[in-house]
């Protein structure tokens, strides 16, 4: 298994609270990625990062932010959570942008905002 | 109408049936097709990737791409119970913009004994 962890694995918050998401990758990937997972929806994209400190917006980003301070951590923020963040959470990473094909997923963060 | 469209599900057959899962798609500028399976409360793991059009195999599972009709499939032999999972596919362009895959919403497959 690719060396991916993410914490917290389950988080119960309220509404209006903010809450920040780690993912650690042990496999020095330069890529990394911030999904959702809802029913109906499948895999959406939030955020992902190409680099230390680079990071791009993806399909849906309003409400969330990112930061990449080292190659091994990709944090997610959602600077004041409401219930429709209510949802599953990954964290990806791929080797490069053109190996994008390969992405390898990590145990998922399964948020509930009350 | 989305990028990558994928029947939800979910699809349950017996052991050892041959099981077709399949994926349509809109963008012709895809050429990287991806099959992920995703166990129950888990992360997805990829299955197999196959460029352009034709056929990969990888022991009991054959991913086959017709671009003519932009349709993939995935195939899936002797199917046992471990099998039962969430099956999602992905694509993604080769060049000429952002390789971030769209992926589908998935396809829940029960295989029961």
């Amino acid at each position: 298994d690719a060396g991916i962890t993410q914490s917290p694995r389950h988080k119960v918050t309220e509404t209006g609270t903010p809450v920040t998401l780690r993912c650690h990758q042990t496999e020095n990937h330069r890529y990394m990625y911030w999904y959702r997972q809802d029913p109906g929806h499948g895999l959406r994209l939030i955020h992902y990062s190409y680099g230390v400190k680079d990071t791009d917006k993806g399909e849906v980003s309003d409400g969330y932010s990112v930061s990449r301070s080292k190659t091994e951590d990709f944090l997610l923020t959602l600077e004041s959570a409401t219930s429709s963040q209510t949802s599953v959470y990954f964290c990806a990473i791929s080797e490069s942008s053109t190996r994008a094909y390969e992405q390898y997923f990590g145990p998922g963060t399964r948020l509930t905002v009350t | 109408q989305k990028e990558v469209e994928q029947d939800p599900g979910p699809l349950s057959v017996p052991e050892g049936a041959i099981v077709s899962l399949n994926c349509t798609y809109s963008n012709s500028a895809f050429q990287y097709f991806m099959w992920y399976r995703q166990y129950s409360r888990k992360g997805p793991e990829l299955l197999m990737y196959t460029y352009s059009s034709g056929n990969k195999e990888d022991g009991r599972f054959t991913a086959q791409v017709d671009k003519s009709s932009k349709y993939i499939s995935l195939f899936i032999r002797d199917s046992q119970p471990s099998d039962s999972a969430t099956y999602l596919c992905a694509m993604r362009k080769s060049s000429g913009g952002s390789y971030i895959p769209t992926f589908g919403r998935g396809t829940s497959l029960i295989v029961h004994p």
